[in-house]
C-alpha cells in the first residue's frame, strides 16, 4: 500500500500565480513528520518546508506554506507568486517511528513547470 | 555545516568494472541513507544505518551491491561488477528527524 500519494503526476502554472500541490498520507501514529521537497534540473534534492504533526498551526518558509490536515492525512504545498526558478520535481515525505527506528517514506513526485 | 559530501559527483565506467561511491554525512546525524534515482523507477531507497548500523538492507537490487559505514563520518557504496542498468544517479542524505540529501553521484556504465 501507498504510504504518501501525490495524485498529481505535473502541473503547469503562469509566472506570478499560486500553485497548489496535494499530498496525502497513511499512518494510524500520531507522531509524525512531513516533509516537501524540491528537485530542479540540477537534481540537487532541496527540503523546501517541514511539518510536526503535533503543531496545529502550518508551516510557511517565505513564499512556500503548507495546509495541514490531520484528521484527513493531508499535506498540500502552496507556492505562491509562482518564479521560474520554482520549475521543479516537488517531493512529498512523510517520517515516523517504525520498531524504534526513524522511517521515512516519499511520494512519486509531482512535476511542477513554471511558464513565463 | 558543508551539507552532505559525496564523490565522485559523476563516474563513466565500463561493464564488470568495480564502483565505489563516498558520503560524508552531516556531522552529529545519526541516520544514513543511500538511494539510487531512475526515470523509469523513481527513488529508491536501497540501505539505511543508524549509527553505523545497517538497519535495512531490503532495497539493495542484489549480491553485487554493498554498503558499508565505518564511522559515524564515511559510508560507501560498492557495486561490482556493474552494469549498465546500474546507471542512475546514487543520493546519500543523513538526518536527525529530517532527511538532508547530497548533491548525487551521477553513474554511468557503458
Amino acid at each position: 500500500a501507498q504510504t504518501v500519494t501525490q495524485s498529481q503526476p505535473e502541473m503547469s502554472v503562469q509566472e506570478a500565480e499560486t500553485v497548489t500541490l496535494s499530498c496525502t498520507y497513511d499512518t494510524s501514529e500520531n507522531n509524525y513528520y512531513l516533509f516537501w521537497y524540491k528537485q530542479p534540473p540540477s537534481r540537487q534534492m532541496i527540503l523546501v518546508i517541514r511539518q510536526e504533526a503535533y503543531k496545529q498551526q502550518n508551516a510557511t518558509e517565505n513564499r512556500f506554506s503548507v495546509n495541514f490536515q490531520k484528521a484527513a492525512k493531508s499535506f498540500s504545498l502552496k507556492i505562491s507568486d509562482s518564479q521560474l526558478g520554482d520549475t521543479a520535481m516537488y517531493f512529498c515525505a512523510f517520517m515516523k517511528r517504525e520498531y524504534n527506528f526513524n522511517k521515512f517514506y516519499f511520494g512519486s513526485g509531482t512535476k511542477l513547470n513554471v511558464k513565463p | 555545516d558543508a551539507g552532505v559530501i559525496q564523490s565522485p559527483r559523476h563516474e563513466v565506467t565500463e561493464m564488470g568494472q568495480e564502483v565505489t561511491l563516498r558520503c560524508k554525512p552531516i556531522s552529529g546525524h545519526d541516520y544514513l541513507f543511500w538511494y539510487r534515482q531512475t526515470m523509469m523507477r523513481g527513488l529508491e531507497l536501497l540501505i539505511y544505518f543508524n549509527n553505523n548500523v545497517p538497519i535495512d538492507d531490503s532495497g539493495m537490487p542484489e549480491d553485487r551491491f554493498s554498503a558499508k559505514m565505518p564511522n559515524a563520518s564515511f559510508s560507501t557504496l560498492k557495486i561490482q561488477p556493474s552494469e549498465p542498468r546500474d546507471s542512475a544517479v546514487y543520493f546519500c542524505a543523513s538526518s536527525l528527524d529530517t532527511q538532508y540529501f547530497g548533491p548525487g553521484t551521477r553513474l554511468t556504465v557503458l
